[in-house]
This record gives structure tokens, C-alpha cells and sequence, in this order.
């Protein structure tokens, strides 16, 4: 049981955008950042997203994070079968003093 | 670039005590900057934080974890371990070593290491 909750699946076709959504609460996302990460299969999680929605240097810019409230999501543009891989969100639990994640969402590109 | 690289046994038995090691090259892990972290994976299931700490040897661990956690820092040679102890099959995983920049997010990975409890 995961202190973030994501669906444990999305789909899109190539070329379409799809969205991944994170739910926490206050002792979290609620009061503070959410990251993202991608993990493709056999691979180690890659960071996507951080401070809620800053990518790192050389990230594309199909990526992009949003944060209201105590939730999160993460947008993908213009999908490539490529970007099949579980995505994770992450941020810090003030009130379990943990860092926590999603679930997964497993994202396919039909 | 800094990279960061697992090592360890990747098969214990119940009661014993998994001991890695995340070897640093490419930067130094003296930094006022970063944290350095412990994540683990279950096969087929997600990622569970185990704890980080700091250069200077300071620790913060997953309360889940902490009575059966040590994680230190040799800053001689550049890596930080993960002592588990009492280790039961819900300890199989794939462990990680990460930077961890102000606990907020992990932005750079080791590649992993599978760990496997049984008999």
C-alpha cells in the first residue's frame, strides 16, 4: 500500500498525450515537492521531474509536471513507443519523515 | 559524471545480514549539496525509499526499517554501505544507491542489485 496513490495503468496511441496522476495528502504533496521518475523495463528509475515541475539538463520537453493541492500530474506529449516504462512519482512525507512513492503507473503506447 | 555503482552478495539466508557497498567515481561525496540514498525494489512491485545520509555520517532511515537498518559513510574511498540485519524473503529486492538532493528527489541512480532471501 503505497503512501502516493497513481492508476496502475495508462494507454495512448503515438503521437497523443497522456496524463499520470499522483494523489497524497497534506504531509506530502499537500506542503511539498514531487518528483518523477521513469523506469523502463530492466533499467534503474531515470528522474524525469523534480521541484514539482522543473525537468533536469537535457530532458526533453515533452515532459511536464503540475502540482495543485495534494495532487500531482505528469504530462506526456507526443508519445513514442519508447516512452513505454512505469512511471513514479516520489516526494517527502513530513509527518512519516520518509521519503515516499507512487505505486507505478505502467504506460503504454498502443 | 558522477556515477554510482552497487556492490554486494546477491543471495543471503533468513536471519542474516545483507552488507552493500555504493562505490562514488566521477565526483567527490563530500558535498554540502547532496545526500546520498538507499532504495529498494520487490520484484514486480514499486519503489520503496530505505533510508539517506549525509556525508558527515548523518542517517535518516525508513521508520519501517530503522531497528534492523545501518547505513554509513567511508568518505576515504568515496562510498557509503547498507548493513539490513535479520533479513526475511520480503527483503528480496533490487537495491539501489541514489543521490538524494535535500531529500526532496533522487536525480542520479546506481544500477541496482538484486538481492535474493531463500533458504
Amino acid at each position: 500500500q503505497s503512501v502516493l496513490t497513481q492508476p496502475p495503468s495508462v494507454s495512448a496511441a503515438p503521437r497523443q498525450k497522456v496524463t499520470i496522476s499522483c494523489s497524497g495528502s497534506s504531509s506530502n504533496i499537500g506542503n511539498n515537492y514531487v518528483s518523477w521518475y521513469q523506469q523502463l523495463p530492466g533499467t534503474a528509475p531515470t528522474l524525469l521531474i523534480y521541484d514539482n515541475d522543473k525537468r533536469p539538463s537535457g530532458m526533453s520537453d515533452r515532459f511536464s509536471g503540475s502540482k495543485s493541492g495534494t495532487s500531482a500530474t505528469l504530462a506526456i506529449t507526443g508519445l513514442q513507443t519508447g516512452d513505454e516504462a512505469v512511471y513514479y512519482c516520489g516526494s517527502w512525507d513530513s509527518s512519516l519523515s520518509a521519503a515516499v512513492f507512487g505505486g507505478g503507473t505502467q504506460l503504454t503506447v498502443l | 559524471q558522477l556515477q554510482l555503482q552497487v556492490s554486494g552478495p546477491g543471495l543471503l539466508k533468513p536471519s542474516e545480514t545483507l552488507s552493500l557497498t555504493c562505490a562514488v567515481s566521477g565526483g567527490s561525496i563530500i558535498s554540502s549539496d547532496y545526500y546520498w540514498g538507499w532504495v529498494r525494489q520487490p520484484p514486480g512491485k514499486g519503489l520503496e525509499w530505505i533510508g539517506t545520509l549525509y556525508y558527515s555520517g548523518s542517517t535518516y532511515y525508513n521508520p519501517s526499517l530503522k531497528s534492523r537498518l545501518t547505513i554509513s559513510v567511508d568518505t576515504s574511498r568515496n562510498q557509503f554501505s547498507l548493513k539490513l540485519s535479520s533479513v526475511t524473503a520480503v527483503d528480496t529486492a533490487t537495491y539501489y544507491c541514489a543521490r538524494h538532493i535535500k531529500f526532496w528527489y533522487f536525480d542520479l541512480w546506481g544500477q541496482g542489485t538484486l538481492v535474493t532471501v531463500s533458504s
